[in-house]
């Protein structure tokens, strides 16, 4: 069956550090991947979507990479504030319809001053 | 900031009763989403909607329903609420844009005593 994978465990990292976040998945051929950042009770707030025949998006302090041959997408954030802290959800879109947008569970991510 | 609208934020009511969540957008959006999302879990799709008077149930099983009368408007009503409908229900619009992205309204948290 289809399944999407994050960061198992919540994050800390100390302000100013990258923090890297990972989304896996299994069975699926999407042909598009998307980030979403959630705060505690909040509606997901669109970041970076990262096509199949793309490698890597950036936007300002934020990076996406895709690997489609490891399944994997890597979610940078360079020169970390404590606002970064948040939940963030890899969502894939195998149509790019969003009418069958999978998401996983996310990764909490606490950014320490 | 997304324009999409969701009443009530908060509700707590006792078991057997009706209730309706209100979500409505000013986008034009034909593509209308319910999620459902349990603490610390993924979003899983309950109801979608191509546009006016086109609904499908999503993966998720759901005794909720929706309709779409108007473009700018998708309600979600339960007959007969119970405990285990309990959960945050989130209301999103997909349009024609660039990005590909999703806009979520702020959710509606649901309790059932």
């Amino acid at each position: 069956s289809q399944k999407i994978e994050q960061n198992s465990e919540a994050l800390n990292i100390q302000e100013g550090k990258t923090a890297t976040l990972t989304c896996n998945y299994t069975n699926y051929s999407p042909a598009y991947l998307q980030w979403y950042r959630q705060d505690p009770g909040r509606g997901p707030v669109f970041l970076l979507l990262i096509r199949e025949n793309e490698k890597e998006k950036r936007k300002e302090r934020l990076k996406v990479t895709f690997d489609t041959t490891l399944k994997q997408s890597l979610f940078h954030i360079t020169a970390s504030q404590p606002a970064d802290s948040a939940t963030y959800l890899c969502a894939l879109d195998p149509s790019g319809s969003a009418r069958q947008l999978t998401f996983g569970s996310g990764t909490q991510l606490t950014v320490l001053p | 900031e997304a324009d999409i609208y969701q009443t009530p934020r908060y509700l707590v009511i006792g078991t057997g009763k009706k209730i309706t969540l209100e979500c409505s957008q000013t986008m034009g959006h034909d593509k209308m989403y319910w999620y459902q999302q349990d603490p610390g879990m993924e979003l899983h799709l309950i109801h979608y909607s191509y546009g006016v008077n086109s609904t499908e149930k999503g993966d998720l099983s759901s005794e909720s329903t929706v309709s779409r009368i108007r473009t700018e408007h998708f309600p979600l009503t339960l007959e007969s609420a119970r405990p285990s409908h309990t959960s945050q229900y989130l209301c999103a619009s997909f349009g024609p844009t660039n990005t590909g992205e999703l806009f979520f309204g702020e959710g509606s948290r649901l309790t059932v005593l």
